[in-house]
């Protein structure tokens, strides 16, 4: 099975700032790696696809990069709505394999 | 516009069954891959099965292998997770998704399934 590892595991982080979140896999993926935010007691909601596009409807604040096996998520300019849980995961092969998520806090 | 939602939760006790189900409107169901994830109280996200738009091919995880059957009635626009065996870890909210990752995929609202005597 394919192991994803999210870093950190929580960021404190003030209104204004900017900020990235790292996920590692433990073999390639080609760019078969999607984001998504999750906030308490709601559903998870899709971010970005292949490792880089935004779904529809996604703020350009919110962008994502890949080198090789390592993938960032990058938020820009935070604002109060985008303090949250961040999970990302991989697409590339069954079992489908989240990582352990990111907790980003106000500061 | 798309809706997904789930019914079937509720309380079980161990070794017991249940069977959840996903009712979608507003795509054209039979076109596209349908997966549930589930997330224990205070944890992360677990992809727990998929099932292909034809139903030919489905997938698991291997803590539900063999005690979860996953279907779907692509004439009633409709998603099923078959629960056997229940055990007090699979206590989660279950969440089915629409193309799990890719371009336009959408998520339930969740539903609680409790395993508990």
């Amino acid at each position: 099975d394919i192991q994803m590892t999210q870093s950190p595991s929580s960021l404190s982080a003030s209104v204004g700032d900017r900020v990235t979140i790292t996920c590692r896999a433990s073999q390639g993926i080609s760019n078969y790696l999607a984001w998504f935010q999750q906030k308490p007691g709601k559903a998870p909601k899709s971010l970005i696809y292949a490792a880089s596009s935004l779904q529809s409807g996604v703020p350009s604040k919110f962008s994502g990069s890949a080198s090789g096996t390592d993938f960032t998520l990058t938020i820009s300019s935070l604002q109060p709505e985008d303090f949250a849980t961040y999970y990302c995961q991989q697409y590339n092969t069954y079992p489908r394999t989240f990582g352990q998520g990111t907790k980003l806090e106000i500061k | 516009e798309v809706q997904l939602l789930e019914s079937g939760g509720g309380l079980v006790q161990p070794g017991g069954s249940l069977r959840l189900s996903c009712a979608a409107s507003g795509f054209t169901f039979s076109s596209y891959v349908m997966s549930w994830v589930r997330q224990a109280p205070g944890e992360g996200l677990e992809w727990v099965s998929s099932i292909t738009g034809g139903g030919g091919s489905t997938f698991y995880a291997d803590s539900v292998k063999g005690r979860f059957t996953i279907s779907r009635d692509n004439s009633r626009n409709t998603l099923y997770l078959q629960m056997n065996s229940l055990r007090d870890d699979d206590t989660a909210v279950y969440y089915c998704a629409k193309d799990l990752g890719l371009p336009g995929d959408y998520w339930g609202q969740g539903m609680l399934v409790t395993v508990s005597s």
